[in-house]
């Protein structure tokens, strides 16, 4: 299986900074990357799928790079809506194993 | 409108078996793969099951395999998760999720407790 590591686990940030947190695959799996955001008691939510396309409707502040191991999500100016638990999904291989998730807290 | 309900969660003995379903509604289902993801109280997503369009392919997590099994019936717009042998690490709420990962259901607590 591959094995999807995320860092930070936990990030404090302030509204208006830009921020990025990491995904690193165990394997390459080109750009079979998605990007998820979940907010406490509710189903996560797709932000970007193949590494760096935005889902409908989400923000632009929010953008996806990499391919092959290495991903990374950016927010360019956090917003208060935006405090929440992010997580990594590789779509290359089954199953389609999910990073531990990185918790964005306000500072 | 695209909308997944899953039903079925609550509470079983170890030991126990319990079908979920999700109802899928607002697009052609037998159009797309569908999954089972969960996630235990506190902590992350966990990958469980993905089952193709016509039904032909299934997969599962090496946690479940064996113990599980997805299934769905295209004439009723219906996903189903049987699961057996549950165990206390089970405890998790099940969501299901249409091919993408772009739609996802609002989830159903599995709680595994004698």
């Amino acid at each position: 299986d591959i094995q999807m590591t995320q860092s930070p686990s936990s990030l404090s940030a302030s509204v208006g900074d830009r921020v990025t947190i990491t995904c690193r695959a165990s394997q390459s799996i080109s750009s079979s990357l998605n990007w998820y955001q979940q907010k406490p008691g509710k189903a996560p939510k797709l932000l970007i799928y193949v590494a760096s396309s935005l889902q409908s409707g989400v923000p632009s502040r929010f953008s996806g790079s990499g391919s092959g191991t290495d991903f990374t999500l950016t927010i360019s100016s956090l917003q208060p809506e935006d405090f929440a638990t992010y997580y990594c999904q590789q779509s290359y291989s089954n199953p389609r194993t999910f990073g531990q998730g990185t918790k964005l807290e306000i500072k | 409108e695209v909308q997944l309900v899953e039903s079925g969660g609550g509470l079983v003995q170890p030991g126990g078996s319990l079908r979920l379903s999700c109802a899928a509604s607002g697009f052609t289902f037998s159009n797309y793969d569908m999954h089972w993801v969960r996630q235990a109280p506190g902590k992350g997503l966990e990958y469980v099951s993905t089952i193709s369009a016509n039904g032909d392919r299934t997969y599962y997590a090496n946690s479940v395999k064996g113990r599980f099994t997805i299934s769905r019936d295209n004439s009723k717009n219906t996903l189903y998760l049987q699961m057996g042998s549950l165990r206390p690490e089970d405890i998790a709420v099940y969501y299901c999720a249409r091919g993408p990962f772009d739609y996802w259901g609002q989830g159903t607590l599995v709680t595994v407790s004698s």
